[in-house]
């Protein structure tokens, strides 16, 4: 498969327990998003990196969140403490980069339930 | 700030109507423009640029700079078009690259 791969599909975790999510993006593709999206919304932007750089993190990304890229290939999304507000899906997409076509290409997503 | 408003939650057509899904943004620069589909349990895809001035399974849309909106439409809706519609862009020429979306739409075409 040379889609965005995410792992795992589903999460359930206890409230106050510290999960991780992965990113396989395309493999040529420079530009990783994080982002979340809870029922009714769209897609809310958390972080995005070329290549290891993280350019820039939304202020809904709190310091329970922290994200890595650590040799511009995967990425790793994890949050400490989870909260039941941290339910939702964590959707990651990647784009091939500077000069090369602008399209998003996502991942299933990761559903994530606190209880 | 950039922003990306979609002001209906839910459009309902019959099979055969035309369409039009609403998308105004905000921002001050030169947006690239996008459509996103997602069809019941798949995942997000691109449905079309504004760059690339195409038509997708019959959908079009025109970037209008002057009331900055990007609407998308369909003369003749079919059942498979029934699904969520996200606008979304990129603020190029700013500060970041970072894809923004709308809260999306979603399209219901009755038979």
């Amino acid at each position: 498969d040379t889609g965005v791969s995410q792992d795992p599909r589903h999460k359930i975790t206890k409230r106050g327990q510290n999960v991780t999510f992965r990113c396989d993006p395309i493999s040529e593709h420079n530009r990783l998003y994080w982002y979340r999206q809870t029922l009714g919304q769209g897609p809310e932007f958390l972080t995005y990196f070329q290549n290891e750089a993280q350019l820039e993190k939304s202020r809904l990304l709190s310091d329970r969140f922290s994200a890595e890229r650590p040799k511009g290939s995967f990425s790793t999304l994890e949050i400490q403490r989870t909260e039941q507000g941290d339910s939702a899906m964590y959707l990651c997409a990647s784009i091939l980069g500077p000069g090369g076509r602008t399209e998003a290409f996502f991942g299933q997503g990761t559903r994530l339930t606190v209880v | 700030a950039q922003r990306v408003t979609q002001p209906e939650k839910l459009l309902s057509v019959f099979k055969g109507a035309p369409v039009e899904l609403k998308c105004n943004y905000s921002y001050s620069g030169s947006p690239e423009l996008f459509w996103y589909v997602q069809y019941s349990r798949q995942r997000l895809q691109l449905l079309l640029r504004h760059i690339s001035r195409e038509s997708i399974k019959g959908f079009t849309a025109d970037l209008n700079k002057g009331e900055t909106s990007f609407h998308l439409k369909k003369p003749f809706a079919q059942e498979e078009d029934s699904a969520m519609y996200y606008c979304a862009l990129i603020p190029y020429g700013g500060a970041t690259n970072k894809l923004i979306f709308g809260t999306g739409t979603l399209l219901a075409v009755q038979p």
